[in-house]
């Protein structure tokens, strides 16, 4: 299947900062990705659709302003995780889909943001 | 979205055949039922997708009973790489550019010696 990356695996940063996660498909187009959040022993959640172009789609309950979606390409979507708190550690997934008319979707393997 | 239900957790032993079931009583006409699975500190993988009666492919069986409101997950002589959480999902085809994927509480399945 397609191949969907992110950039960094892991990351630890000191509380206030701002971290960005890269999200890119390889070997495909994406003229939409998502981003998802996941707590220990928890489910996926969706926090937002982004489409190339345009603005990010956020859902209920997740704050725009501290979740920074940016995708600027067809192959490279980004999440800026600003003023970081211990509370935002957790494992950030992003997935891609591929344009028409197959629109698979595909996953990526995650980052693990730890903020101290 | 039509709500699904699962068991939190299953465990089994290798070369045991694994039955996951998963209710979704709301199950809405057009709705395909897809399943995912996820290795620890992985990316959620597609398993299979169904609609009605029984899909099969090299890694699972799913099959549909003719009401759609539960559907049941069979992955034959499971192995120790088997464990993992086993996601059900309800809602458009994956393939559907309307399609937005929304996990449930998922299974965490357990394979042992």
């Amino acid at each position: 299947g397609a191949v969907v990356s992110q950039h960094p695996s892991w990351v630890i940063c000191k509380s206030g900062t701002s971290v960005k996660i890269e999200c890119r498909s390889l070997d495909f187009q994406a003229t939409t990705m998502f981003w998802y959040r996941q707590f220990p022993k928890q489910s996926l959640m969706l926090m937002a659709t982004s489409n190339e172009g345009s603005k990010a789609t956020y859902e209920q309950g997740v704050e725009k302003d501290k979740f920074l979606i940016n995708h600027a390409s067809l192959t490279l979507s980004t999440l800026t995780v600003t003023s970081a708190h211990p509370e935002d550690s957790s494992f950030y997934i992003c997935s891609a889909r591929s344009s028409s008319p197959y629109n698979e979707q595909f996953f990526g393997p995650g980052t693990r943001l730890t903020v101290l | 979205l039509a709500k699904t239900t699962q068991p939190i957790s299953m465990d089994s032993y290798e070369g045991q055949e694994v039955n996951i079931t998963c209710s979704h009583n709301n199950i809405a006409t057009n709705d395909y039922i897809t399943w995912y699975q996820q290795f620890p500190s992985q990316g959620p993988r597609f398993i299979i997708q169904g609609y009605k009666t029984k899909v099969t492919n090299e890694v699972a069986s799913l099959f549909i009973p003719a009401d759609r409101k539960s559907s049941t997950l069979s992955l034959p002589r499971v192995s120790l790489s088997d464990t993992a959480v086993y996601y059900c999902l309800v809602g458009d085809r994956v393939g559907s550019s309307a399609s937005k994927i929304i996990f449930g509480s998922g299974t965490r399945l357990s394979i042992r010696p």
